[in-house]
């Protein structure tokens, strides 16, 4: 049973445009929900994460909106960049446990 | 200059033999982790430990073996007994096993069984 589920597999998106992921879970115990980008050979990284309490986060261009009614969150990136050209992957959290979704390869054409 | 590392970067195996990955940090948590991941799947917890001589199984434990003698180490064994061991693996860390804590992720060890 995957807990996490996240779409797309892929996305291309121009630079300068707006990239989407979305994310769904199941348990609704989980209490926190962050998103991590990582490069190739890289291990992940922490982008941003939102509590369950807060329906949207921003930090700079990343943006996490987040729905707890329908047990869905999803990130935005506005102003795409090539530099953001990695894999993003959603986790949900409890009692320092993360289950991760199974992750989405973000490429952004100049 | 804190933070994570894993040891060695890449790392070949012959069938049947065990092999242990290490994971050293200096950021004084209490928590770690292991995770695998391979192509197209996210991140699967393998164990996790949030205090010294202490851990729990996570998703896909079986083949796999943990310590957690220091509070700044956590290696992993793979044992001859994990079907499918080649991945790419990866420790982590966090201050406290509670969920808003950021883990911090070391770069990686490759494993390839020949």
């Amino acid at each position: 049973q995957q807990q996490v589920k996240q779409s797309p597999q892929s996305l291309i998106v121009q630079k300068g445009g707006i990239s989407i992921i979305n994310c769904a879970y199941e348990n609704t115990a989980f209490d926190y929900f962050p998103w991590y980008q990582q490069f190739p050979g890289k291990g992940p990284a922490l982008l941003i994460a939102i509590r369950p309490d807060v329906s949207e986060k921003k930090e700079g261009r990343f943006t996490i909106s987040f729905n707890k009614s329908a047990k869905q969150f999803s990130l935005h990136i506005m102003d795409s960049q090539p530099g953001d050209s990695a894999t993003y992957f959603c986790a949900a959290s409890i009692g320092g446990k993360s289950t991760f979704g199974d992750g989405t390869t973000l490429t952004v054409k100049p | 200059d804190g933070g994570i590392t894993q040891s060695p970067k890449y790392l070949f195996r012959k069938e049947g033999q065990n092999v242990t990955l290490s994971c050293e940090q200096n950021l004084n948590h209490d928590a770690m982790y292991w995770y695998r991941q391979d192509p197209g799947q996210g991140l699967r917890l393998i164990y996790y430990s949030q205090i010294v001589n202490d851990f729990q199984k996570g998703d896909i434990a079986e083949g796999y073996s943990v310590s957690r003698e220091k509070k700044e180490s956590f290696p992993l064994t793979v044992t001859s007994a994990q079907k499918n061991p080649t991945a790419f693996y990866l420790c982590a860390s966090s201050l406290a096993g509670t969920s808003e804590h950021e883990q911090f992720f070391g770069p990686g060890t490759r494993l390839t069984v020949l």
